[in-house]
């Protein structure tokens, strides 16, 4: 238990749905972070929030969008997708936005499309 | 941009043999964070380093930032089969907003034979 939860911790949807991914985080930080892990890629930042506002979009596709609407809570709206966004979504906190804050990872949304 | 790349991407050792992960940024960086992820799981932080020449313990892993603070190693010794995962460094990048991202190294994937 890293205090960060994600739900759900699967999912298969249609490239015609749209579902959102759930983050919670217990621990009282104040930074959000939702990154992107394909299998053969690393780690890729896409959305950064800090005190509830949204300080980076990492040149993410406008089919992903986030919302956090306190600190404690982040969410990742997904519609039309593609096969290619198939992958584990992980949601991090830290302290703050800072560089010497460590991030506590989610146990991540493995998302498929079909 | 920035990169962080590491070597070896895969490495298979049998147990009790050591095994040592280099991280090489093309930039010099301020600090650098090491992550673990068991297979199926999530970055775990492990250490962060601050100082040019640093060496940090923790049991039987040893970690090491370079002089010229661009490159770091982790060193594990005698492995065992619970040291099986992939192994992450992630270095800061500042945005124009102040606030910081970590850029996560390509991994290297530990597999231990017993």
């Amino acid at each position: 238990e890293t205090g960060v939860t994600q739900t759900p911790r699967h999912l298969v949807m249609g490239m015609t749905n749209k579902k959102s991914l759930k983050c919670e985080q217990h621990l009282g930080h104040n930074a959000m972070y939702w990154y992107k892990q394909s299998a053969k890629k690393p780690l890729e930042l896409m959305f950064v929030y800090n005190f509830k506002e949204q300080t980076e979009n990492n040149s993410v596709p406008s089919r992903f969008s986030p919302e956090c609407p306190n600190s404690s809570h982040l969410f990742l709206h997904l519609h039309t997708l593609q096969p290619e966004d198939s992958a584990l979504y992980l949601c991090a906190s830290s302290q703050d936005g800072g560089r010497n804050t460590e991030a506590f990872f989610g146990q991540g949304t493995r998302l498929t499309v079909v | 941009g920035q990169q962080v790349m590491q070597i070896p991407q895969y490495q298979h050792v049998q147990e009790g043999e050591d095994f040592t992960t280099y991280c090489n940024s093309s930039t010099t960086l301020s600090n650098i964070q090491w992550y673990k992820q068991r297979p199926g799981g999530h970055p775990v932080f492990l250490i962060q380093l601050v100082k040019s020449g640093e060496v940090k313990k923790q049991k039987r892993l040893t970690f090491q930032f370079g002089e010229a603070k661009k490159n770091s190693s982790l060193h594990i010794t005698a492995t065992q089969t619970t040291d099986v995962g992939t192994y992450f460094c992630a270095g800061p990048l500042r945005f124009t907003s102040g606030t910081y991202k970590y850029i996560f190294g390509t991994g290297t994937r530990l597999k231990v034979l017993a």
